[in-house]
């Protein structure tokens, strides 16, 4: 099967101070990533679409200079929470498309933010 | 405006008896549909797909049905396990558009009572 990792599982950090979550494709070449938040009883909300090489594609709403991700390589995709405050605290996802006719997104564990 | 619903927020069902988990979509473009299923603090496991062009899809426990002309789908799962309580969510996406994300439901939780 495909494997999607996350790291770190969870963090918490003092308000102002910025956070990187690292997405890793373990067994395959993850031609997009996509980055996702869930708040509590809510259901996943798309951040951004990840390709690698290139800018990040970002929803609606969602500050790119806030959210910063990047894409260095077929298998790696980073979100970092810039000057992070209490309401950035969420769960953030990650999930990889294998190759370019792959329909399927897995998921990886999550990442628990808690900023005080 | 939540292009895919899933109006019941929780399900409870006995072990060994169905479960049907229902969602709708008013996206009438939506032509590849994905079920997810996801344990509290962690990321969502693929399940089971269909594609627009078929109606039913079968994989073991799991069958996705989809009735496009109601723009409904539903999974099925039977016999239902106490290992099958999580948070179910309905996924959708524009297939033939190339690299669109995923559009989620709200999820229904599943309880699966022994």
């Amino acid at each position: 099967g495909a494997v999607v990792s996350q790291h770190p599982s969870w963090v918490i950090c003092k308000s102002g101070t910025s956070v990187k979550i690292e997405c890793r494709s373990l067994d395959f070449q993850a031609t997009t990533m996509f980055w996702y938040r869930q708040f509590p009883k809510q259901s996943l909300m798309l951040m951004a679409t990840s390709n690698e090489g290139s800018k990040a594609t970002y929803e609606q709403g969602v500050e790119k200079d806030k959210f910063l991700i990047n894409h260095a390589s077929l298998t790696l995709s980073t979100l970092t929470v810039t000057s992070a405050h209490p309401e950035d605290s969420s769960f953030y996802i990650c999930s990889a498309r294998r190759g370019k006719t792959q329909e399927t997104q897995y998921f990886g564990p999550g990442t628990r933010l808690l900023v005080l | 405006d939540q292009q895919v619903k899933q109006n019941s927020p929780s399900l409870s069902v006995q072990e060994g008896r169905i479960s049907i988990l229902n969602c709708d979509y008013t996206n009438s473009m939506f032509d590849y549909f994905l079920w997810y299923k996801k344990y509290p603090a962690e990321g969502p496991t693929f399940l089971i797909s269909i594609s627009s062009i078929k109606d039913k899809n079968e994989d073991g426990r799991f069958t996705v049905f989809l009735n496009k002309s109601a723009k409904h789908l539903s999974l099925h799962i039977v016999p239902s396990q106490p290992g099958d309580s999580a948070v179910y969510f309905c996924a959708a996406k524009f297939r033939s558009s190339g690299n669109t994300p995923l559009v989620f439901g709200k999820g229904t939780r599943l309880s699966v009572i022994a």
